[in-house]
């Protein structure tokens, strides 16, 4: 089955940096790479996804990268701010057709310092 | 909000209650999900329902009875816990039928097993 491993664990940053977070997946099936933001006592939000047919999407200061030779996809946060910090899960899945059944990586407790 | 309640939020049971967990989303999703989130650990999906049915039983134990009575509504009714069975229990949906993997947390039961 599909296997989702995450790093860095943790990650600390200073505010206006950017920050990286990595995944690679297992399963070259899989074509569906959501990445979710959990804050401290809530629940975890999906902020971006990717698919396998594109590279690269942006979302204003967030970006994620596929690279599917590899299997690896990766979060990028430009001009990191306090409100980033966080813990980021990232997710693989083969869709459609497998509703829900996302895998996920073991996440990144993200800390922008002021 | 996203639209997916949760109760109750917090609860302390001892190993040999019976409490449910309630679930009900109000997006007009046709799949509802049940995941386990330990410390330190990846998300782990434990159940999936699409239009009412179970189509995915993660391999867990028996102590762990979900129900969905509707596409609206979902329980997790627990019995005879374990200590380590202590977790945030997250419940998600998603418009289900394949179409569309984005899920929609609520925002968790926090269990503890005396």
């Amino acid at each position: 089955g599909e296997n989702v491993e995450q790093h860095p664990s943790t990650l600390s940053v200073q505010e206006g940096d950017s920050a990286v977070i990595k995944c690679t997946y297992s399963d070259s099936a899989s074509n569906y790479f959501p990445w979710y933001k959990q804050e401290l006592g809530k629940r975890p939000q999906l902020i971006i996804d990717i698919r396998s047919n594109v590279g690269e999407k942006k979302d204003q200061r967030i970006a994620v990268t596929l690279n599917k030779t590899a299997k690896h996809f990766s979060l990028h946060i430009t001009e990191t701010q306090p409100e980033d910090s966080a813990v980021y899960f990232c997710a693989a899945s083969k869709a459609p057709g497998n509703t829900g059944k996302l895998i996920f990586g073991q996440g990144t407790t993200l800390q922008v310092k002021p | 909000e996203t639209g997916v309640t949760q109760t109750p939020r917090h609860l302390v049971m001892g190993m040999t209650n019976k409490k449910s967990l309630k679930c009900e989303q109000h997006l007009g999703h046709n799949a509802m999900y049940w995941y386990k989130q330990s410390a330190k650990k990846p998300l782990e999906l434990m159940f999936v329902y699409n239009f009412k049915e179970q189509t995915e039983n993660n391999s867990v134990p028996s102590r762990f009875s979900p129900e969905c009575p509707n596409s609206s509504h979902l329980f997790l009714h627990l019995h005879t816990l374990q200590p380590e069975d202590s977790a945030l229990y997250l419940c998600a949906s998603s418009q289900g039928g394949g179409q569309d993997e984005k899920l929609f947390f609520g925002s968790g039961t926090q269990l503890s097993v005396l």
